[in-house]
């Protein structure tokens, strides 16, 4: 069974679109994240929700929202795709925050 | 506010050859520390851990890490590299409670040759 899961694993799209990632998690962990990882294998946090409730919110443009519906899922939507955004998208999870975190296979979105 | 430094950006070593990966850390109290490893197109897989106890830490695939307080550092070592360890490996550090996700450095890629 995979513990974080993510779809899809590919996202490729044009300028101006709107689109959404997945995450789900099976290893019952009350914390969730999202990363962006640039080109240079750069990670930075996007977001953290701790039993549904958003903990971190890092300088992101506001046409990032996540969502968590549940403690096992987080989804990311992102609005008026830019260039920019173009990177590989990680979810992770941990029991807690400040824990050791367990990453999902990653998205990687292309804008074109 | 904690934070992690990886000062080597590339190492390349030989097939066969030991391996020293460096970390250094910057934390008021006593770090939680990690290294995870990230193969090329893969996400970060969780190498080894420390939260306290015995300094000198085993993990997966055959990787060792010595916690050092007096040099706030956390080096990773590998005895023999094999060709299937090139990758991009992460320190972390996390702190002990409190809403604050773990820091990761910038990472280190290394390459291994024949």
């Amino acid at each position: 069974d995979t513990a974080v899961s993510q779809t899809p694993k590919y996202l490729v799209t044009q300028m101006g679109n709107d689109k959404s990632i997945k995450c789900e998690q099976n290893l019952g962990h009350d914390t969730m994240y999202w990363y962006k990882q640039d080109s240079k294998k750069f990670l930075k946090i996007m977001f953290s929700y701790n039993n549904k409730e958003l903990i971190i919110n890092e300088t992101v443009p506001n046409r990032f929202s996540p969502k968590s519906p549940d403690k096992a899922h987080l989804n990311l939507h992102i609005n008026s795709l830019e260039l920019g955004d173009s990177a590989v998208y990680f979810c992770a999870s941990s029991y807690r925050p400040g824990a050791e975190q367990y990453f999902g296979p990653g998205t990687r979105l292309t804008v074109t | 506010a904690q934070s992690v430094t990886q000062p080597d950006i590339h190492i390349t070593v030989s097939e066969g050859a030991s391996l020293e990966l460096r970390c250094n850390y910057s934390y008021g109290a006593t770090p939680y520390l990690f290294w995870y490893v990230q193969s090329p197109g893969q996400g970060l897989q969780l190498l080894l851990k420390y939260f306290s106890g015995d300094t000198l830490v085993q993990g997966i695939k055959g990787f060792e890490a010595e916690f050092k307080r007096s040099q706030s550092s956390f080096n990773l070592r590998k005895p023999s590299v094999h060709w299937s360890d090139a990758a991009e490996y992460f320190c972390a550090v996390g702190a002990g409670s409190g809403n604050t996700p773990l820091v990761f450095g910038k990472g280190t890629r290394l390459s291994v040759i024949a």
